[in-house]
């Protein structure tokens, strides 16, 4: 059973903190995904890695940025976190793509995260 | 670019009903096509997936769904609903061979009246 997990369910902090939000597959996944979920606005992706010490911009990646130093581990960063950055945000990870299929992602939990 | 539409936002029905989610997408191409749910306090999931073949994916709880290509279209249904069908529901779209990302739909939220 693919298990994804993230460091903390809710997280209150102050505009111009640093923030790190860290999530953990325990699948061997090549592929992790950053999604930020608001309402009305679906999920909308932050940033992506294909591999240890790569990334990639998805759509949204203005005022964060992302590490994989290791394969299972993801970390998402806002260097100073603002208001508008309030939101639920969730991991997601995959096996790259084989042939003809594709492969799910499998999300977390999720962390709700409040900017003051 | 891709993009993935939901028709409504937020549907209400009563138990038993019948239920029918639109979704359509934009891209040329060949898609991989998904619905998650997240239920109430729970992990987005995939509730069923279509690649090839049949265009009608029957997934998990009595949902299905059919791919019309030719109208770009990729409808969730479900003949009854049941109250702990409450849940919000995401249309997803992978265009084959580009990358492994996949474009979210806006969600339509789904509450069920005993």
């Amino acid at each position: 059973d693919v298990k994804v997990t993230q460091s903390s369910r809710y997280l209150v902090k102050r505009t111009g903190e640093k923030v790190f939000l860290e999530c953990v597959q325990d699948m061997d996944h090549e592929n992790m995904f950053w999604y930020r979920q608001d309402p009305g606005l679906g999920l909308r992706l932050i940033y992506f890695s294909y591999d240890v010490k790569m990334k990639e911009k998805g759509d949204i990646p203005e005022g964060y940025s992302v590490s994989r130093e290791k394969k299972e581990r993801f970390s998402l960063i806002l260097e100073s976190a603002s208001t508008n950055q309030t939101s639920m945000y969730l991991c997601a990870s995959s096996s790259p793509t084989g042939g003809s299929s594709y492969n799910e992602q499998f999300f977390g939990p999720g962390t709700r995260l409040t900017v003051l | 670019a891709q993009s993935v539409s939901q028709h409504n936002h937020h549907v209400i029905l009563s138990e038993a009903a019948s239920l029918e989610l639109g979704c359509n997408y934009s891209y040329g191409g060949t898609v991989n096509l998904f619905w998650y749910v997240q239920y109430p306090g729970q992990h987005l999931q995939l509730l069923l997936k279509y690649f090839s073949g049949d265009p009608l994916v029957k997934g998990i709880k009595g949902f299905e769904a059919e791919f019309i290509k030719s109208k770009f279209s990729f409808n969730l249904r479900k003949p009854s609903v049941q109250w702990s069908d409450t849940a919000e529901y995401f249309c997803a779209v992978n265009a084959v061979n580009r990358d492994d990302k996949i474009i979210f739909g806006k969600g339509t939220r789904l509450h069920i009246l005993p």
